[in-house]
C-alpha cells in the first residue's frame, strides 16, 4: 500500500533551537520526495524537492535528507524562529503521472 | 506572475446543496489537481487534469466531479453535500510532472 508516515505528530520547541522531523514512505514506483510547509488554513508551500539520486538539499535554515534505500527522509530546521510554527508535510510523488501521496504532517510550535 | 488562485476563499452550504469551486493555475501550467484536506489530516487526492483530460481520480464518490477548460482553469463540483464534505479544498498547478504549486484553498463548511 502506498503510504507516507510522519513523526512526530506534533512538536514544541523553544525559539532558537534545532529540530528534526521524520518521514518514512512505502510509495512505489518512487518519483520524488517533497517537503511542504503549511500555515493553518493556507495552502502548502514547497520547501524542497529531491529525486532518487539526491540525498540532501537545503533551503535556507531547512535541510532535507533522503535515503532511498531505507525509504526515509528527514527535515532539519536550524535556529528555529516563531514564524516556523506550522505543519510540515512530507509528500512522495508516485509513478509517471506524478500522483502525490501526502503524509499527515508534523505540527511544529515554536515558543519564545 | 500571479500564483494559483482559488475562489471563493470561504463558503458555507447546507446539506444536500451543490457547490462549485474554481481554480486558475499559474500561467503556462497545463496540469491542475484537486485535494481535500480535513482538519488535522494531510491532503487527499481527488482529481488530476492535464490538457483538459482527466489523468487521475482518487477514492471519492461520484458526487465529486471536475473539469478543465481550454484556458486550463478548473472547476470542482460536489453534489448532495454531506457534513463530512466540510474541509479545505486545495488546487495545485504544475508544468507537466514538476513541482506542484498550491493555491490558498477554499474553506467549505457544510451545516
Amino acid at each position: 500500500k502506498n503510504q507516507v508516515e510522519q513523526s512526530p505528530q506534533s512538536l514544541i520547541i523553544l525559539e532558537g533551537k534545532n529540530c528534526t522531523l521524520q518521514c518514512n514512505y512505502t510509495v512505489s514506483p518512487f518519483s520524488n520526495l517533497r517537503w511542504y510547509k503549511q500555515d493553518t488554513g493556507r495552502g502548502p508551500v514547497s520547501l524542497t524537492i529531491m529525486t532518487f539520486s539526491e540525498n540532501t538539499k537545503s533551503n535556507g535554515r531547512y535541510t532535507a535528507t533522503l535515503d532511498a534505500d531505507t525509504k526515509q527522509s528527514s527535515l532539519h530546521i536550524t535556529a528555529s524562529q516563531l514564524s516556523d510554527s506550522a505543519s510540515y508535510i512530507c509528500v512522495v510523488s508516485r509513478g509517471s503521472q506524478g500522483n502525490l501521496i501526502f503524509g499527515k504532517g508534523t505540527k511544529l510550535s515554536v515558543k519564545p | 506572475d500571479a500564483g494559483v488562485t482559488q475562489s471563493p476563499t470561504h463558503l458555507i452550504k447546507t446539506r444536500g446543496q451543490h457547490v462549485t469551486l474554481r481554480c486558475s493555475p499559474i500561467s503556462g501550467h497545463k496540469s491542475v489537481s484537486w485535494y481535500q484536506q480535513v482538519l488535522g489530516q494531510g491532503p487527499q487526492f481527488i482529481f488530476q487534469y492535464y490538457e483538459k483530460e482527466e489523468r487521475g481520480r482518487g477514492n471519492f464518490p461520484d458526487r465529486f466531479s471536475a473539469r478543465q477548460f481550454p484556458n486550463y482553469s478548473s472547476e470542482l463540483n460536489v453534489n448532495a453535500l454531506l457534513l463530512g464534505d466540510s474541509a479545505l479544498y486545495l488546487c495545485a498547478s504544475s508544468y507537466r510532472r514538476t513541482e506542484a504549486f498550491f493555491g490558498q484553498g477554499t474553506r467549505l463548511t457544510v451545516v
